[in-house]
């Protein structure tokens, strides 16, 4: 079955520190790739996609995320992090279905 | 465009109790989704529709049902609510489904606890 594991559950950082999240996916067809946050009581927002192209994506408020194929990584990374950003990731892979990673908290500390 | 709209917001149901969660969505997307989200789960697909009168089951279906009678509506029923029923419910909605680059585009939530 497909899987994606995100490997931070929770990550905690002050402002201004860079920020990396990992996500590896099992599925080795053509996937369609994408992070999702959640603000607190806010639903999911969109911040990037990867469908095909370059696999280095930007997405809005600064974060980018980079496809590696051969890893079957596609990891979240953001070089300095702001108190606003502390939320909770999703990775979510697209194969057919969209099937999400368990998410990984993120507070940030002014 | 009002975009994904999701009624209640909270509610509390007594085991054994029926409800049914109103989802609604404006923009003519062919496809809608009903997500659970546990704690430290992610997002769990429930059921969807990929157009009026058309509906399949997700990865965690059981005790739940759905219809889709329109394209604008997607109401997912609890007929007899069981505690493992607590969690919080998400409507989502795309235009193209299937191995598609489309992002989903999420409702508000609900957040339903069962006693």
């Amino acid at each position: 079955a497909q899987s994606v594991s995100q490997h931070n559950h929770h990550v905690i950082l002050s402002e201004a520190a860079s920020l990396e999240l990992g996500c590896n996916y099992s599925y080795g067809g053509t996937v369609n790739l994408f992070w999702y946050v959640q603000y607190p009581g806010q639903h999911l927002q969109l911040l990037l996609k990867y469908f095909s192209g370059d696999p280095l994506v930007k997405g809005i408020k600064g974060f980018e995320a980079e496809f590696i194929k051969s890893k079957f990584s596609f990891n979240l990374r953001k070089p300095s992090v702001q108190w606003s950003d502390t939320a909770e990731y999703f990775c979510a892979v697209n194969s057919g279905k969209l099937i999400f990673g368990a998410g990984t908290r993120l507070a940030v500390h002014p | 465009n009002a975009g994904v709209t999701q009624t209640p917001k909270f509610r509390i149901l007594k085991i054994g109790q029926s409800m049914t969660l109103q989802c609604a969505q404006d923009m003519n997307h062919n496809y809608m989704y009903w997500y659970r989200q546990d704690p430290g789960m992610g997002l769990k697909l429930i059921y969807y529709s990929v157009g009026a009168g058309i509906t399949d089951k997700g990865e965690v279906p059981n005790g739940y049902n759905v219809s889709r009678s329109t394209t604008e509506d997607f109401p997912l029923r609890l007929e007899l609510a069981a505690p493992s029923q607590t969690s919080v419910y998400f409507c989502a909605s795309n235009p193209w489904g299937g191995a598609s680059y489309n992002e989903q585009f999420f409702g508000p939530g609900t957040r339903l606890t069962v006693l």
